[in-house]
């Protein structure tokens, strides 16, 4: 069975760029999570959705960041305009409704110059 | 909101020897432990967990202990092997995993 892909695996952008990665989580999952991991650090819970409803928002920086989870399953996660800080890397994981464990994926290393 | 630690942040042992990580936390309300790995250029993945209601759980080399009343629980890695080394971090939370900062576990042979 496939994990939870993420593409790309690695970006680097100026600053003021966009910039969006792709999940696709565990065929069946009805959770998808966004996370933001600094470089020494655990993962830090960006959005998490039951389905295409976001339910828990809250340390998302909606100034610059937006996620999307139409059909409630791919999910894309946006930055715009991407600051220096947001270096770092981005991941996604998925869950059966209901289940506390977590799969994640490999993650997007985004470095912004 | 949540409070999680871990000690130590690094970790070096023999290969052959046993490897203990603890992770305290804040919010009683937590009633779901799992430990996660993480190695180089990967995302962390789940090596054992154990709920509330059980003191601890084993799985061949691997242990978790629960102490809910002292709001900590421990990871304990027997016999460790050089593909033990990773950076471990543990999550505890309900329906909300707060990661601690990790420890950097580096297994010698």
């Amino acid at each position: 069975e496939a994990g939870v892909v993420q593409s790309p695996r690695y970006k680097i952008i100026e600053k003021k760029q966009p910039v969006a990665f792709w999940c696709n989580p565990i065929s069946g999952h009805n959770t998808l999570y966004w996370y933001l991991q600094n470089l020494g650090q655990g993962p830090e819970l960006l959005i998490r959705y039951e389905n295409e409803e976001a339910v828990d928002d809250s340390q998302l920086p909606k100034d610059r960041f937006s996620a999307e989870r139409l059909k409630g399953v791919d999910s894309t996660l946006k930055i715009q305009p991407a600051e220096l800080g947001d270096s770092a890397v981005y991941l996604c994981a998925s869950s059966l409704a209901g289940e506390e464990t977590q799969y994640f994926g490999p993650g997007t290393r985004l470095l912004v110059l | 909101g949540e409070n999680v630690e871990q000690h130590p942040s690094t970790l070096s042992v023999q290969e052959g020897d046993s490897a203990v990580i603890k992770c305290t936390y804040s919010d009683s309300a937590s009633n779901y432990f799992p430990w996660y790995k993480q190695e180089l250029g990967k995302g962390p993945q789940l090596i054992i967990d154990i709920r509330s209601n059980v003191g601890e759980k084993k799985d061949q080399r691997i242990a978790v202990t629960l102490n809910k009343t002292a709001k900590h629980f421990s990871l304990h890695i027997t016999e460790t092997q050089p593909e033990d080394s990773a950076v471990y971090f543990c999550a505890p939370g309900t329906d909300k995993l707060i990661f601690g900062t990790g420890t950097r576990l580096q297994v010698f042979p």
